[in-house]
């Protein structure tokens, strides 16, 4: 089965770093994505990672341990318009095909204070 | 380039009633991903289609439910007899044909059901 946790809510100030984790017990690993979900709206897409290491893409990092189960996305330079939720997923194939389908975990809610 | 396309956005029914969302993918993605999200939880994936084919319905309630992809027009998600515990987000997701576990799906905006 596929376990996935992540700290239900943060908040952090204008300006400021957040960093949220996210841990993971699968059987069988392919990865872990990152989405980012504001209130009402699709979850986008914001990260990948398979190897262990630090991805870094503009304002957003994403951090991978495979030995400890164990990522983070960390957020920089903080504005108001990350308030949202972060969505911690792990792929897994889907029965008989090329296709995978993603075990989400339960999302942490940042709200960015000016 | 259109994105994912669900609709309708919000869609109200009451208990015993049939609610039928739509999702249009991407253009050029053929494979089809439902999830749903419950308020203040995850988002739980539900089935997954190719066109005319269910592949992996696994987390699907076996009763009420359904799930079809024609060969013409969008993917329709089907609620029977609709109770208060089906009000949730539902999303559609879809992604390119055997890019691998790495690739990335592309959420619809959701509808969002409430059963009164």
């Amino acid at each position: 089965g596929q376990n996935i946790d992540q700290p239900t809510e943060m908040t952090a100030t204008e300006g400021a770093i957040v960093q949220i984790n996210c841990t993971y017990q699968t059987s069988g690993f392919n990865g872990l994505f990152w989405y980012q979900q504001h209130a009402g709206e699709a979850p986008t897409f914001l990260s990948y990672n398979v190897l262990d290491g630090l991805e870094e893409k503009g304002r957003f990092s994403s951090f991978l341990s495979r030995s400890k189960g164990y990522s983070y996305l960390l957020l920089k330079e903080l504005q108001m318009k990350d308030s949202a939720s972060y969505l911690c997923a792990s792929p897994r194939r889907a029965i008989g095909t090329a296709g995978n389908k993603l075990t989400f975990g339960g999302g942490t809610r940042v709200l960015v204070k000016p | 380039n259109a994105g994912v396309m669900q609709n309708p956005r919000h869609l109200v029914r009451r208990r015993g009633q049939e609610a039928r969302l739509r999702c249009s993918p991407m253009k050029g993605h053929s494979h089809v991903y439902w999830y749903r999200q419950l308020p203040e939880e995850g988002l739980k994936f539900m089935v997954y289609l190719q066109k005319e084919n269910i592949i992996d319905e696994s987390g699907m309630p076996k009763e009420r439910f359904s799930a079809e992809f024609p060969k013409e027009g969008p993917s329709i998600l089907r609620i029977q007899q609709v109770v208060r515990g089906d009000s949730a987000a539902y999303f559609c997701a879809s992604s390119q044909v055997g890019q691998g576990l790495n690739t990335e799906a592309f959420f619809g905006q959701g509808t969002r059901l409430t059963v009164v």
